[in-house]
């Protein structure tokens, strides 16, 4: 298994800030993946986090919005910029392996209010 | 495309009643089926998984068994506890061209709450 740190663990941000999440594992993973999960809702995917490339972002989200940064395989960004109300969410970090081994882990999230 | 619906919560039982959630999914190719469960509060946590066809993914009483023909991966469990309380997300996974590992594909989540 892999154990996952996320921080902060939540805050309170005005609009027009921005805010960098931060995802630790504690073992060399292949895959990560950044999450939100707006209130009551399900997880949508935001991007997959590519170590040493641009991360690969799903449609509606974009870099600009959502900057993430993975330097190397047990770390990973990610940047709420120029916040508005409507990015309140929980944001989840998740890692994976490769080559068959197929399970994803999560993070404890970070749950995130704009004002 | 590829997705995955799970029956529309909120779900409220009796302590010790029989549990079903139901989920089907719709993939392209042979997706691995998982269920994770989040408590209150908390985060997301792996309950069961399965990679295969007719595979039975089983954790803490509760079952799920992937049918190929019905497309399906519902969650059973014969005697609920209060602390089962929770929601519960159905999801899948396909492997990328190479054999990494793509993302999760979730359904809407199954609130469930069990009253002593």
């Amino acid at each position: 298994s892999a154990v996952i740190s996320q921080k902060p663990s939540r805050d309170i941000c005005q609009r027009g800030t921005s805010l960098t999440i931060q995802c630790q594992v504690d073992s060399q993973v292949t895959m990560m993946f950044w999450y939100r999960q707006q209130p009551g809702q399900s997880l949508t995917l935001i991007a997959t986090a590519n170590q040493g490339s641009e991360a690969t972002y799903e449609s509606g989200f974009v870099i600009d919005k959502f900057p993430i940064s993975r330097p190397n395989l047990t770390f990973s960004t990610l940047t709420v910029s120029n916040m508005s109300p409507e990015d309140s969410s929980i944001y989840l970090c998740s890692a994976g392996r490769s080559l068959g081994y197929n399970e994803q882990f999560f993070g404890p999230g970070t749950r995130l209010t704009v004002l | 495309g590829n997705s995955v619906t799970q029956m529309e919560g909120p779900v409220t039982l009796s302590e010790e009643a029989f549990l079903t959630i139901n989920c089907t999914y719709t993939a392209t190719g042979y997706p691995s089926l998982f269920w994770y469960v989040q408590y209150p509060g908390e985060g997301l946590q792996l309950l069961l998984k399965a990679t295969k066809a007719d595979d039975k993914g089983s954790n803490k009483g509760f079952e799920a068994t992937y049918r190929k023909e019905t497309t399906s991966f519902h969650l059973e469990k014969g005697s609920v506890q209060v602390s089962d309380s929770a929601v519960y997300f159905c999801a899948l996974t396909l492997m990328n061209y190479g054999g990494s590992q793509g993302n999760l594909i979730f359904g809407k989540g199954t609130k469930l709450s069990v009253k002593p």
